[in-house]
């Protein structure tokens, strides 16, 4: 599986922007690029995922690069519920394997 | 959204006893079903795959005949700890999703398991 590399941990402040980046250099054509979260004791939840577009929804946008080497997540304004572990995936699309690895994640903290 | 559940949300059991943990989709058929095992401070790791009506796929390093998985129905897999010991306590989460072709796993809340 390609891997991702994300930051240990990033501040924020309560209704500011937040841009949390992800590297894949190794990433494939047919891999798709997801993004979860996980508030603390609780399971991880969906958040958005892309392909090569930027895609966006009503939790976050997801804004990737051209060469599909890096991506990020935009929260438009955070909000202290919005402090949780951000894991970004690469799942290959191929074939019928829909398992995910998750990686160490990004710990956000948003400050009031 | 989709709705996932798992019972009980957290047990404690005697060493050497079995404990089962069932997740549920509860607004949608899933055919496929997911456990994975996150210990303190840890990222979330795959135990094994479950498909409706067929044996489950472990990862790795899991072993099959301690962690039973069942998948009978599309609403509703288990997994049962057979002989569980203090080393596998852990929260164990579980996740859901629909046919083929749709990307978006639905996690269940977790279920915290201690084994004295």
């Amino acid at each position: 599986d390609a891997k991702t590399t994300q930051p240990n941990s990033m501040e924020s402040n309560e209704e500011e922007p937040v841009h949390l980046p992800c590297n894949h250099s190794t990433i494939s054509g047919t891999d798709y690029i997801h993004w979860y979260r996980q508030l603390p004791s609780q399971g991880p939840e969906y958040v958005i995922h892309g392909l090569t577009s930027n895609v966006n929804n009503r939790m976050a946008s997801l804004a990737i690069a051209e060469d599909r080497k890096s991506s990020t997540l935009i929260l438009h304004r955070a909000t202290l519920r919005d402090a949780a572990v951000y894991y970004c995936i690469l799942r290959y699309s191929g074939g019928s394997n829909y398992k995910l690895t998750f990686g160490k994640g990004t710990l956000l903290t948003v400050n009031p | 959204g989709a709705v996932v559940s798992q019972h009980p949300s957290r047990v404690i059991c005697k060493s050497g006893t079995s404990v089962k943990i069932e997740c549920r989709s509860l607004d949608f058929q899933a055919t496929t079903m997911f456990w994975y095992r996150q210990f303190p401070k840890q990222s979330l790791m795959l135990m094994a795959t479950s498909n409706e009506g067929s044996k489950a796929t472990y990862e790795q390093g899991v072993e099959k005949d301690k962690f039973l998985i069942n998948h009978a129905s599309l609403t509703l897999s288990t997994l049962t700890v057979t002989s569980a010991h203090p080393e596998d306590s852990s929260f164990y989460i579980c996740s859901a999703k629909t046919g083929p072709g749709e990307e978006t796993q639905y996690f269940g809340p977790g279920t915290r398991l201690l084994v004295l």
